[in-house]
């Protein structure tokens, strides 16, 4: 089983619709939690940290449940420039020790 | 601001030729990463060093090797190349005591041949 698991998609969505995307890991002993966005050919880009009390940036909302080990992305009023990878990841150890493990990205497509 | 810098941006090699990528993190990071990320594939850890220490090991090929300098740059040594090496090297960097966010370069791709 792979350590940090996501529906590949693609989700093909309208302009303005809300999008919900879902990871799952498996380490309990996970500490710090991201999406990154990825887009074609270029690097990850860190998109928003993910807490226990939930945080929002805008339109995207980030979901933790540290019980159930799942991590969830809400998109909001979705945007043509919303059409990437997301990336779910996870940092086991943290600090400056840790690394990051990927999901393999779930692909949005926002259509017209 | 400054960001990773990484260079080649991109590289063809022959099979069983050596390769060289090289990092420049953001100023004053301490941590330096490698990862693989191969054609439709997540990026894949390899190696990471901390303070010019290494400080943890991911999937990285005995075939591969890494270091970081006095000046904080990385270079990620791969020999007898193989096909399957074919892919986009990320060097990333991060700060202790910035809450570890960790960014990325814009990544070097090589193709083996």
């Amino acid at each position: 089983r792979k350590e940090v698991e996501q529906d590949p998609g693609p989700f093909n969505v309208p302009e303005g619709a809300t999008v919900a995307f879902n990871c799952t890991y498996s380490n309990s002993a996970s500490q710090s939690f991201f999406w990154y966005r990825q887009d074609c050919r270029k690097e990850p880009k860190l998109l928003m940290s993910v807490y226990s009390s939930g945080n929002e940036d805008g339109r995207f909302t980030a979901q933790l449940n540290r019980a159930s080990q799942y991590i969830s992305l809400l998109i909001r009023d979705s945007k043509l420039s919303d059409s990437a990878t997301y990336l779910c990841v996870v940092n086991i150890r943290g600090g400056s020790q840790g690394n990051l493990i990927f999901g393999k990205g779930t692909k949005l497509s926002v259509k017209p | 601001a400054a960001g990773v810098i990484q260079s080649p941006r991109h590289l063809i090699k022959e099979k069983r030729e050596t390769a060289t990528l090289k990092c420049y993190p953001i100023p004053r990071h301490d941590t330096v990463y490698w990862y693989q990320q191969g054609p439709g594939q997540d990026p894949q850890f390899l190696i990471s060093f901390y303070e010019k220490m290494q400080s943890d090991k991911g999937s990285i090929p005995d075939r591969f090797s890494a270091q970081q300098f006095s000046d904080y740059h990385s270079e990620l040594n791969m020999s007898s190349l193989e096909l399957g090496d074919s892919a986009l090297y990320f060097c990333a960097s991060s700060f202790t005591n910035s809450g570890n966010t960790i960014y990325f370069g814009e990544g070097s791709w090589l193709t083996v041949v």
